[in-house]
């Protein structure tokens, strides 16, 4: 079945560096963008980046833009996400989502996620 | 940068119907999609492009989308509805995906 499914959190100090995983089966990876949504202790939902099917445009929230990089390896079916110059707002249950829309320029719903890997900055 | 508001909670006894509005600046003219979150677990998309369930989503939930305002409304509530409920647009004019505030369905 469609699956994704997140590794690499957990916790480091202010100023350090994490990078996530997301590993994607039962759907052509190759074939469609993929999101990063965080969610704080108690909040909201806060969209951090997305990456498009072939890795040829990446967008950012502008709370993250510059500190965090996102890519994937569609050989390993893999969304990944460099955390650097971590802050203590950057706790947060991180979730990978994939796109609905295939082959898409621009992207649309989230329609599968992950069950998310939590990232706890403190010293 | 583009804001989306929804009221911080909804409260609706079992067989009603309940409304969640999401409001935004002339929203009507972008795609609006809605996710379900119950406590701990993962969000769930519940309705896209305004109005379209994905399968497996009951048809009490609709979503309607006009002006400023785009609603998600949940027909004959059940307590399994009790949960957060999410908008989400993209917004083409900073490249970013927006959410919503949150609204929490409680079930009386």
């Amino acid at each position: 079945q469609v699956q994704l499914v997140e590794s690499g959190g957990g916790v480091v100090q202010p100023g350090g560096s994490l990078r996530l995983s997301c590993a994607a089966s039962g759907f052509t990876f190759s074939s469609y963008g993929m999101h990063w949504v965080r969610q704080a202790p108690g909040k909201g939902l806060e969209w951090v980046a997305f990456i498009r099917y072939d890795g040829s445009n990446k967008y950012y929230a502008d709370s993250v833009k510059g500190r965090f990089t996102i890519s994937r390896d569609n050989s390993k079916n893999t969304l990944y996400l460099q955390m650097n110059s971590l802050r203590a707002e950057d706790t947060a249950v991180y979730y990978c989502a994939k796109d609905e829309v295939v082959v898409a320029a621009i992207p649309g719903a989230f329609d599968i996620w992950g069950q998310g890997t939590m990232v706890t900055v403190s010293s | 940068s583009y804001v989306l508001t929804q009221p911080p909670s909804v409260s609706v006894a079992p067989g009603k119907t309940a409304r969640i509005t999401c409001g935004g600046n002339n929203i009507g003219s972008k795609s609006v999609h809605w996710y379900q979150q119950k406590p701990g677990q993962a969000p769930v998309l519940v309705i896209y492009y305004d109005s379209d369930r994905p399968s497996g989503i009951p048809e009490r939930f609709s979503g309607s989308n006009s002006g400023n305002t785009a609603t998600l409304t949940i027909s004959r509530v059940e307590a399994g509805d009790e949960a957060d409920y999410y908008c989400q647009v993209w917004d083409s004019s900073s490249d970013h995906q927006v959410f919503g505030t949150g609204t929490k369905v409680t079930v009386l």
